[in-house]
């Protein structure tokens, strides 16, 4: 089973903190992708990554940056908190190479970290 | 992308098929239907994909109808852990094989004792 870890279930800050969420899958997939879930807005795209050191801004890139170091590993950073950016964070990853066979949208979520950002 | 429509909840007895119907009547030839739910407080959870031909896996069946208008995800023996919020998506391959999922509002199945 894939399996897709996020460093913290619960984490709250201050505002004008910087904050780190971590991500690690065991897949080996290729795709990884940071989304935040609000009530009433539904799953949005904050940054994704196809491979190691590369990174491609979703639809809500602004206030985050994001890091990829390592295959299995894919960090979200908040450069300064604001209280809008109080979400639920949620990490997924998905395996490259399935395209043609539906896999472009076969992707494995964490279990969320909902951030509160006081 | 095809829009999808599904009802907006649904109960089920437990220990009984659960049928979540999605219509998705402006699909075109080479999106997927996909199925995803998620369970309250958790991350969605991926059910099941299929083009035209009906899929079964461990979770549930896809059935899709052969005009392609509408599926049905059905869930063989529901359990009280089967309540969450079912999600009906429908897209084509992005070819490089990494793009973003968006949710509607999805069914809210209610397993019932």
């Amino acid at each position: 089973d894939v399996k897709v870890t996020q460093s913290s279930r619960y984490l709250v800050k201050r505002t004008g903190e910087k904050v780190f969420l971590e991500c690690v899958q065991d897949m080996d997939h290729e795709n990884m992708f940071w989304y935040r879930q609000d009530p009433g807005l539904g799953l949005r795209l904050i940054y994704f990554s196809y491979d190691v050191k590369m990174k491609e801004k979703g639809d809500i890139p602004e206030g985050y940056s994001v890091s990829r170091e390592k295959k299995e590993r894919f960090s979200l950073i908040l450069e300064s908190a604001s209280t809008n950016q109080t979400s639920m964070y949620l990490c997924a990853s998905s395996l490259y190479g399935l395209a043609g066979k539906g896999g472009s949208y076969t992707q494995y979520f964490g279990p969320g970290t909902r951030l509160t950002v006081l | 992308d095809a829009k999808t429509t599904q009802p907006p909840s649904m109960d089920c007895a437990e220990g009984r098929a659960a049928n979540l119907p999605c219509n998705h009547s402006t699909i075109s030839g080479n999106e997927y239907v996909y199925w995803y739910r998620q369970i309250h407080s958790q991350g969605p959870q991926y059910i099941i994909h299929g083009l035209k031909n009906n899929e079964t896996n461990e979770m549930a069946s896809l059935i899709i109808t052969e005009d392609r208008k509408s599926s049905t995800l059905i869930l063989p023996h529901a359990t009280l852990r089967d309540t969450a919020v079912y999600y009906c998506i429908v897209r084509a391959d992005s070819g490089g094989g990494a793009d973003g999922l968006t949710f509607g509002k999805g069914t809210h199945l209610i397993i019932q004792p």
